[in-house]
């Protein structure tokens, strides 16, 4: 049963648009998220947070929204840059464990 | 800054073979995972251990077992490989209160 769903496995954006990479749930006690970057051969590295007592949390060009209703969460990356060419996770913490979202490569062509 | 260092980058083993993957981190972390990624599976969770000695079972621990002696290392330990543990697996640590995961590199295992 997959509790937090990535449903694109790719996504290919041109340099200085905008990348949307989308996440899903289904466990409604989810109440914070966090998205990971990883490039290859490197362990995931935390990039953004939200709580669910907000709809968004911005740092930098990287923005994350929270729609509750939906049990969905984006994150947004405004300009693309090449260097955020990699993997994207999306992950939900419940008491100690964190469940991960199946990923999205995003791929930022120049 | 937060250091998980996993002993092995990349490892070959033959079916049926004993393997230790070890992690350790030096924040003082009390919790530690175990994940394996692989494509189109994302990261799916192995073992976690809350404190030293204290293990809990993830969504796949079938086929591992974990050891947690000391508070800065956990071990996964694979009794007998088999082809299907062909796969990239990261450590992970937190603090207890945190809901942040610090990864190491990964460690490569592939089974012959």
């Amino acid at each position: 049963d997959q509790q937090v769903k990535q449903n694109s496995p790719s996504l290919s954006v041109q340099e200085g648009r905008i990348s949307i990479l989308n996440c899903d749930y289904t466990n409604s006690m989810f109440d914070y998220f966090l998205w990971y970057k990883k490039y290859p051969a490197e362990g995931p590295t935390f990039l953004i947070s939200i709580s669910s007592i907000k709809d968004k949390n911005e740092d930098g060009r990287f923005t994350v929204f929270l729609n509750k209703s939906a049990k969905h969460l984006s994150l947004h990356i405004v300009p693309s840059q090449p260097g955020d060419s990699a993997v994207y996770f999306c992950a939900a913490p419940h008491y100690q464990k964190v469940t991960f979202g199946t990923g999205t490569k995003l791929q930022v062509i120049p | 800054d937060v250091k998980v260092t996993q002993s092995s980058r990349y490892l070959v083993k033959r079916t049926g073979e004993k393997v230790f993957l070890e992690c350790v981190q030096d924040m003082d972390h009390e919790n530690m995972f175990w994940y394996r990624q692989d494509p189109g599976l994302g990261l799916r969770l192995i073992y976690f251990s809350y404190d030293v000695k204290m293990k809990e079972k993830g969504d796949i621990p079938e086929g591992y077992s974990v050891s947690r002696e000391k508070k800065e290392r956990f071990s996964l330990i694979l009794e007998s490989a088999s082809t299907n543990q062909t796969s990239m697996y990261l450590c992970a640590s937190s603090f207890s209160q945190s809901r942040e995961l610090f990864f190491g590199e990964g460690s490569r295992l592939t089974v012959l």
